[in-house]
């Protein structure tokens, strides 16, 4: 089984729907991340947190919130998709006093029309 | 501003050459240095870290790190079509234990059978 799942995998929705992705982890981290992927833009941080209480945003965090239901869930939502949250966004994990080493998980394609 | 910059490519090689895709960053407090792959669609895979000047070697492949010249590379060696991909340098961004990842846009290399 996968470390890190991400689920939907693929999602197409429509503007103004409220959208959430999970994450689910078995790698015992405690620091999770939220990426979206835009071609030429490279990976964007939207929120970070480093245990369960604690929420940090990222660069690109307008739009978009977060719950971290417990060490091993991450869920990003999007309060009212608009179609430039189209991307591929991906959710990682990394372990406090090792090696600062993400892990990724495989993606979610999100198309909002 | 932190900065990761990488050249975007494509770089072309041929099967069996050496390719070197290389990195520079802009924070000279840096500590964690990360070499990723990605294959279109897919997520970002850890290929190898490195802490220290110098190089450090994990079978075909080389990572070199100079903190004075504030640049990271790696080598391929025997390329194979296989490794056709972008890939990602990451750095570790120096804010005592609230340390994130910098990531460069990814530089696309095509090796050629």
């Amino acid at each position: 089984d996968a470390d890190v799942t991400q689920t939907p995998r693929n999602r197409i929705t429509k503007t103004g729907k409220r959208i959430m992705l999970e994450c689910s982890q078995t790698k015992g981290h405690d620091r999770m991340y939220w990426y979206r992927q835009d071609p030429g833009l490279g990976l964007r941080l939207i929120y970070y947190s480093f245990d369960v209480k604690d929420i940090n945003k990222g660069e690109i965090s307008d739009g978009y919130s977060v719950s971290r239901q417990a060490q091993a869930k991450f869920s990003l939502s999007l309060e009212s998709a608009i179609p430039n949250q189209t991307a591929l966004y991906f959710c990682a994990t990394s372990e406090t006093g090792r090696t600062d080493t993400q892990y990724f998980g495989p993606g979610t394609r999100l198309t909002v029309l | 501003q932190k900065e990761v910059e990488q050249n975007s490519g494509p770089l072309s090689v041929p099967e069996g050459a050496i390719a070197s895709l290389n990195c520079t960053y802009s924070d000279r407090g840096s500590q964690s240095f990360f070499w990723y792959r990605q294959y279109s669609g897919k997520s970002p895979e850890l290929i190898m870290f490195i802490y220290s000047n110098g190089d450090k070697e994990d079978g075909r492949f080389t990572a070199q790190l100079n903190k004075a010249s504030q640049y990271v590379s790696l080598l391929i060696r025997d390329s194979q079509p296989s490794d056709s991909a972008t890939y990602l340098c990451a750095v570790g961004a120096n804010a005592g234990n609230n340390r994130k990842l910098i990531w460069g846009l990814g530089t696309s290399l095509a090796v050629n059978p």
